[in-house]
Formats: structure tokens, sequence, C-alpha cells
């Protein structure tokens, strides 16, 4: 069946502009994960939906951050007001369960380059 | 979230095992051991989890010790195609990745 898959690939923006990224998990998966990779960095945990809900919000690195999931199903990561730093690969994974009982399949990523 | 040590890297022959090691001394009751790859250019792939006891896939073995302090995965004959960064996470709520172990495998 079809895989997790994301959108854009890649992303090119202005430094202060909004970005949103989008992500399309295996159907059927209730657990949604968003992590950011830096050029040559270990995978950075950013936030997971169990739903439609997302208990922990700490890791997300600033209130510019932020991400939601309808329907159980497609999760939006937005970033406003995008600064330099922001620039990297951001990965969604899904999973049929939490608490690391299952795998989790990620997909390609999206590139965001902010200039 | 409990966190997991690696080195930073290993080399190995080709059609060669591989023991790649992980501590993770702090790990919880209800914590699973998962392994995860990612090869250049795409995003991680899962490899084998456990709990306490050995595990076999068609992919790798992950040896876990009696105290649950430390694991191994073991790739039983290394390919080039398994040159990547293979990371040792705790299954929690949440997925800490580290920075992993670079696995190069030489021709």
């Amino acid at each position: 069946g079809a895989g997790v898959s994301q959108s854009p690939s890649n992303k090119v923006t202005e430094k202060g502009k909004d970005v949103e990224l989008r992500c399309d998990p295996i159907s059927g998966h209730t657990a949604l994960y968003w992590y950011r990779q830096s050029l040559g960095q270990g995978l950075e945990f950013l936030i997971y939906f169990q739903g439609n809900s997302a208990p922990d919000k700490s890791g997300l690195p600033s209130d510019r951050f932020s991400a939601e999931r309808t329907g159980g199903s497609v999760s939006t990561l937005t970033i406003q007001r995008t600064q330099q730093e922001d620039s990297a690969v951001y990965l969604c994974a899904s999973s049929s369960l939490l608490r690391g009982l299952s795998e989790q399949y990620f997909g390609p990523g999206t590139r965001l380059t902010v200039t | 979230d409990a966190k997991t040590t690696q080195p930073n890297s290993m080399e190995s022959n080709e059609e060669e095992p591989v023991h790649l090691p992980c501590n993770h001394s702090t790990i919880s009751g209800t914590d699973y051991i998962h392994w995860y790859r990612q090869l250049p250019s795409q995003g991680p792939e899962y490899v084998i989890h456990g709990l306490t006891s050995n595990v076999n896939n068609r992919m790798a073995s992950l040896a876990i010790a009696e105290d649950r302090k430390s694991s191994t995965l073991i790739l039983h004959r290394a390919t080039l195609r398994d040159a990547a960064v293979y990371y040792c996470i705790l299954g929690g709520n949440q997925f800490y990745f580290g920075t992993g172990t670079s696995l190069t495998v030489i021709p």
C-alpha cells in the first residue's frame, strides 16, 4: 500500500514568510510524528499526535511552530515568520500504535531552505 | 525520556558480521529498544525492536543484555547497501534519535 507522503518535497522561502508542510500518513495509522534534521545532524523530535490530539507540544522549538491534524489523518506543520535557522529537512512518520510498540514509517521529508 | 549512547562511527568489511553497540543505562522497565537506520538522503527505516528477549528478523538480530542497560544490533553479513547511520532509540511516546553510528562498509 501507499507509504507516508509529504509535500512539498522542497521549499525555498524568504526569511519572515510563513510556510506550511503537509504529511499524509499511512491509512489507519493513529500515531503521527514530526521531526526535523539539520544538515549532518541527528533527528530532532518536534511533536506527536494520537488521533487529532497532541498531548505534548514541548518539543516545538518556538511559538512560531504549530501543528495540527484533522480527521485523524493529514497533518500540517506551520512555521510562521521563518528564520534561517529553520532550514532543515522536516520528516513525518506514522505508526499504528503509540509508546514505541510498533515501528514508525517515515516519509521522504520536506527540505526547507530559508534565504 | 531515557537517552542512549552509541559510537560515532564504525567500519566493517563487506560480507563480515557487524556488531553495533548501544548503552542505555537509564532505561525504564517499559521502554522498548528500537533500531532504525538512515541511508543517505532518505528518511529513517525501521530495522528491529525488542523488550527483553533477543530478536531476529530478516534484516538483523538484536541482542539485549540481561539487565537491559545495553544492546547490540547484529548485521550477520554486511553489504555495501548496509552503509548508513544506525540509531538506537528507547521507545516511549517520543523517539529521541541522537546522532547514531555511521557505518562504513569496505568492499
